[in-house]
This record gives structure tokens, sequence and C-alpha cells, in this order.
């Protein structure tokens, strides 16, 4: 079955260091997001791609990047990581956006 | 930009009974794409329903069912018979008519639903 995954679930990492969390889909779709989850503030997009070597800003991209080699990942790096930037990261997924996205399990990320 | 606004933070309902979250949009668009999805404590982000603007008919899924108010920018959410599987963070989302450039969706901040037993 299609499935996407992320990968670590939970990571715990010292402010300054740099970070990537990975998203691998076998849906076969051409357009990949990453969103943060922040109480309060329900899920904002970070940065998004709608094919190979296109990457896009979202509303809070400052300090993340994404790179888009293939149609299958999207990492997500956090070239240093921030308190500011503890938070549940979700990837997701779409071939066709008007049925919405399918979701990976989400990566809760701790900075200390 | 788009804004999409849920003005209950917290609900609790007992069990069986019926509940209604709300959801209101800002838009200019006249075509678009509206969302409920569920999130229950796995974490994980499962669409519950999808109404398209252009529809009239309020969308259904099984014991899920939207108002949608496209005048008053309105999509709230009942939940019928409720159980206690439907504890979870709901969410709304609003998506434009997606071609390409335009397949982002915009969150609410969420309704924690918690059904008492």
């Amino acid at each position: 079955d299609a499935e996407i995954t992320q990968s670590p679930r939970h990571k715990i990492t010292e402010t300054g260091r740099q970070v990537t969390l990975a998203c691998h889909q076998t849906w076969n779709h051409n357009n990949m997001f990453w969103y943060r989850q922040d109480l309060g503030h329900g899920l904002r997009l970070i940065h998004y791609s709608y094919g190979v070597q296109d990457t896009n800003k979202g509303e809070v991209s400052d300090g993340y990047s994404v790179s888009r080699s293939n149609t299958e990942d999207l990492p997500l790096t956090l070239e240093s990581a921030a308190s500011s930037q503890t938070s549940v990261y979700f990837c997701a997924s779409s071939g066709t956006g008007s049925y919405g996205y399918t979701f990976g399990s989400g990566t809760r990320l701790t900075v200390v | 930009a788009q804004t999409v606004t849920q003005s209950q933070p917290e609900m609790s309902v007992q069990e069986a009974e019926t509940v209604t979250l709300s959801c209101t949009y800002d838009t200019s668009e006249s075509n678009y794409y509206l969302f409920w999805y569920k999130q229950p404590p796995s974490r994980q982000m499962i669409l519950v329903i999808r109404q398209e603007a252009y529809k009239q008919q309020n969308a259904t899924e099984n014991r899920f069912s939207v108002n949608f108010q496209k005048a008053a920018k309105s999509f709230s959410l009942k939940i019928s018979d409720s159980q206690l599987g439907d504890t979870a963070m709901y969410f709304c989302a609003f998506m434009k008519e997606p071609y390409f450039g335009n397949e982002k969706l915009t969150f609410g901040t969420g309704t924690r639903l918690t059904i008492i037993p």
C-alpha cells in the first residue's frame, strides 16, 4: 500500500544544531508540504513543492529550508535550531489538491 | 489571503448526543473547497469530510455532516450519535480552486472535542 512516512517520530536537539526531518511518500504525488502545529495556531505552512526541483516558501519559512531532488522525498532542514522551533511537524502530499492531503504521522521536535 | 476561524477552542458532549463545531472563513474567491480533519490522540490527521463550494448540497459521511452557508462564509460540522472514538482535535481547512500554484490548505486553530461516557 502507498504511504507517507516521517522520521524520526520524536527528536530532541540542542539550540544551534542543524536538524533534518525526513518525509518519504510512495503515492507518486507531485505536491508535498511541510506544516508545523502549535497550540493556538493550528497548522501553519512552512515550505511546499509542486514537483522535482520546485520549492516555495510558506507563511513561516524563516529558519527552515527544503530541497526536492526526486518525487518521493522532501526533507525539512532547520539550519540552526531555536527553542521557538519546538513543535510538531507534519509532512503531507497530494495528487489532485481538491481531495485534500495525505498526512504523515508527524515528528515531535524539542529544541533545548 | 484566506483566513479560517474556529471560535470554540474546546467542547465536550455526552456520548450519543449531537454536537456542532463552528468554522467561518474569509475569501474573495468564488470557487474553493472546504475540509474538516480529525486528529485523535495518535496525532494522525484524518480527513472527515469535504465540501465543494459550487455545490449547494451539504456533504455527509455517515454520522458526520456539514452545514455550508456560502453567503455567510460558514462551514460547521455536525456529529450525530457521538462516540468515544470521536474524541479528537478537529481542524477546519480551506483551499482555493486547485490549479498549479494553488494547492495549499489554510487551517483554523482547531477545536478540541471530548466525548464524555
